[in-house]
């Protein structure tokens, strides 16, 4: 049963780039589609971009010129980055895998505060 | 603002039927597959729907989806107070070239 297990910095001042790392478990990383989601408070579900195989991107439109999603084979884990974060960018941030048109497993969620 | 357009609550009694509605348009519902999604607070999402109406193994049969046109609807019998969530609908935006949310509902159960 794949497992998602994410992490990273929770407190972060304007301007500085967000890192989050998702780490995958009990399936097969290879061929798969990777996905960054979150919620700010109050609000819902956004769609930040995914990775599939072959490292192939997709960016949200809205998000595009400041996210990088990136894997790592080796280590069977993959990251975002959210370059020049504002209090907007205040939110739960989730890892997913994409199969094939919805997201089927779910990482817990990590709580991310811009503040100066 | 979402290009998917749900009610933001519905409520019913306890053991009663709601439905969820999602509109949307020709680039995203109409052609490509509709999901839903069940968000309990301090939780990740759960997949309720996917391909439209199929179920994933472990989802009760209290749940279903379908699709018509540019719209999609969740149906939730049986309601429980465990059934009291966020939902949201997903699908691809051919437009977009993106992943799109609903607005999400919020189901009460009275």
């Amino acid at each position: 049963q794949v497992q998602l297990q994410q992490w990273g910095a929770g407190l972060l001042k304007p301007s500085e780039t967000l890192s989050l790392t998702c780490a995958v478990s009990g399936g097969s990383f290879s061929g798969q589609s990777w996905n960054w989601i979150r919620q700010p408070p109050g609000k819902g579900l956004e769609w930040i971009g995914e990775i599939n195989h072959g490292g192939s991107t997709k960016y949200n439109p809205s998000l595009k010129s400041r996210v990088t999603i990136s894997e790592d084979t080796s280590k069977d884990e993959f990251s975002l980055k959210l370059s020049s974060v504002t209090a907007a960018d205040t939110a739960v941030y989730y890892c997913a895998r994409d199969a094939s048109s919805y997201m089927d497993v779910w990482g817990k969620g990590t709580t991310v505060t811009v503040s100066s | 603002q979402s290009v998917l357009t749900q009610p933001p609550s519905v409520s019913a009694a306890s053991g009663q039927m709601v439905t969820i509605s999602c509109s949307g348009s020709s680039s995203n519902i109409e052609n490509n597959h509709v999901s839903w999604y069940q968000h309990l607070p301090g939780t990740a999402p759960k997949v309720l729907i996917y391909d439209n109406n199929k179920r994933p193994s472990g989802i009760p049969d209290r749940f279903s989806g379908s699709r018509s046109g540019t719209s999609a609807t969740l149906g939730i019998t049986g309601l429980q107070t465990g059934d009291e969530a966020d939902y949201y609908c997903g699908t691809w935006d051919s437009s977009l070239s993106a992943y799109v949310f609903g607005t999400g509902t919020k189901v009460t159960v009275l």
